[in-house]
């Protein structure tokens, strides 16, 4: 069971805006920032955001990053098929020591 | 353009020892570190470590400490992870991924970017 806590399941339709969220604490979240993954079925997985809120180059603005206190939350707006993925949040602290949430399984309806 | 190729598939018994590799291609691969994520059959990824090329200064999780080995050798742009005695519970796809810093106002991230296609591992008696 990991530290950070995702929910195991998301669903929108077509267009929707559909939100992940990410739980942790004060020593992972709290004190570092956050980092999303979109991993789409049989490969290998993607940045999609970092700094809590930072797209890099070449991912769609659909895709919003935020966070506040403990929690972080991903923000897919406009959803569209091609979104139907695995999405992870992730901490490194500042001595380099990594965490993954449990992974949110998103269909699109 | 950055590339990671991971070495292939392996099928190894119990007991056994290996050793897979991750070639770094299109950066200046000595600055770059590279960590490497299980993820064991229909789960979630799981952070194994992190290796500096340059220095090979390591970290591990404390959940794989002791069970593998992270190493480097920049003068071929190659990182590896190694067990020295496989588990069935070691099955699983193991990625790499080059971790690049990122810096703004107020903070400083440093976060995989680029990942390897992923070594499929299998320990079968």
């Amino acid at each position: 069971q990991s530290v950070l806590t995702q929910p195991p399941s998301a669903s929108g339709t077509p267009g929707q805006r559909v939100t992940i969220s990410c739980s942790g604490s004060i020593s992972n979240i709290g004190g570092n920032t956050v980092t999303w993954f979109q991993q789409l079925p049989g490969t290998a997985p993607k940045l999609l955001i970092h700094s809590n809120n930072q797209r890099p180059s070449g991912v769609p603005d659909r895709f919003s990053g935020s966070k506040s206190g403990t929690s972080a939350s991903l923000a897919i707006s406009g959803l569209q098929s091609e979104d139907e993925a695995d999405y992870y949040c992730a901490v490194w602290d500042d001595t380099l020591n990594g965490v993954f949430g449990g992974g949110t399984k998103l269909t699109v309806l | 353009e950055v590339q990671l190729v991971q070495s292939g598939a392996e099928v190894k018994k119990p007991g056994e020892s290996l050793r897979i590799s991750c070639k770094g291609s299109g950066y200046n691969f000595a600055n770059y570190r590279i960590g490497w994520v299980r993820q064991m059959p229909g789960k979630g990824l799981e952070w194994i470590g992190i290796i500096y090329p340059t220095d090979s200064t390591t970290k591990y999780s404390p959940s794989f400490q002791g069970r593998v080995t992270i190493s480097a050798d920049k003068s071929v742009s190659t990182a590896y992870l190694q067990w020295g005695s496989l588990k069935a519970s070691d099955t699983a796809i193991y990625y790499c991924a080059r971790h690049s810093g990122y810096s703004g106002a107020g903070y400083y991230s440093i976060v995989p970017d680029y990942w390897g296609q992923g070594t499929l591992v299998t320990v079968s008696s």
